[in-house]
């Protein structure tokens, strides 16, 4: 089972920040959170990953709260162009190094 | 410039033959993994591999099978034992263990079986 929490979907005005909540409650201390998106048909695309500290890069910011169990992402300006489904993963760096997908967010960004 | 290579885009195959999907890496990763998706849903793990030569089972093994002879291929048969073939099935690659270091995912192969 995946190992994080997501709504199955969200909406947000064309231009205005987009905010990507997931709850990852059993997260282990070696575990890095991670985002990507899928656009129908296509193979999912890398935003954005953490483990502890908040991280920005050119696509988004990712917040992680202190003890770790849940974070956000931050789209900044949502475009058409941004409309995805979101998906938070934890990735365990382990011998049983895998991951496992949740539903995902299914983000409508409305113009 | 290196990325991770699924072939064929599109495959059309008749209900009890066996199928295999291609995907080629060049970015020298040692874990590759392959998910299928069904419309509507999220990814699931089907077989992955952390080093040649080795692979494991995911959560839907069954009717599939894989082979890793090479560090830059990770093959999947979808045999005729596989109840419902048709779904989009996704190839990914990655330092192996390395929980710092994302995935990189191939373009998908639509397999539809009729």
């Amino acid at each position: 089972d995946a190992k994080t929490t997501q709504p199955p979907s969200m909406d947000c005005a064309e231009g205005r920040a987009a905010n990507l909540p997931c709850n990852h409650s059993t997260i282990s201390g070696n575990e890095y959170v991670y985002w990507y998106r899928q656009i129908h048909s296509q193979g999912p695309q890398y935003i954005i990953h953490g483990l502890k500290n908040n991280e920005t890069n050119e696509m988004a910011s990712l917040i992680i709260t202190e003890d770790r169990k849940s974070s956000t992402l931050i789209l900044p300006h949502a475009t058409l162009r941004d409309t995805a489904v979101y998906y938070c993963i934890v990735r365990v760096a382990g011998r049983d190094d895998k991951i496992i997908f949740g539903k995902g967010t299914r983000l409508h960004i409305l113009p | 410039d290196g990325g991770i290579t699924q072939s064929p885009k599109y495959l059309f195959r008749k209900e009890g033959q066996n199928v295999t999907l291609s995907c080629e890496q060049n970015l020298n990763h040692d874990a590759m993994y392959w998910y299928r998706q069904d419309p509507g849903q999220g990814l699931r793990l089907i077989y992955y591999s952390q080093i040649v030569n080795d692979f494991q089972k995911g959560d839907i093994a069954e009717g599939y099978s894989v082979s890793r002879e090479k560090k830059e291929s990770f093959p999947l048969t979808v045999t005729s034992a596989q109840k419902n073939p048709t779904a989009f099935y996704l190839c990914a690659s990655s330092r192996a263990q390395d929980g710092n270091y994302g995935y990189t995912f191939g373009s998908g192969t639509r397999l539809t079986v009729v």
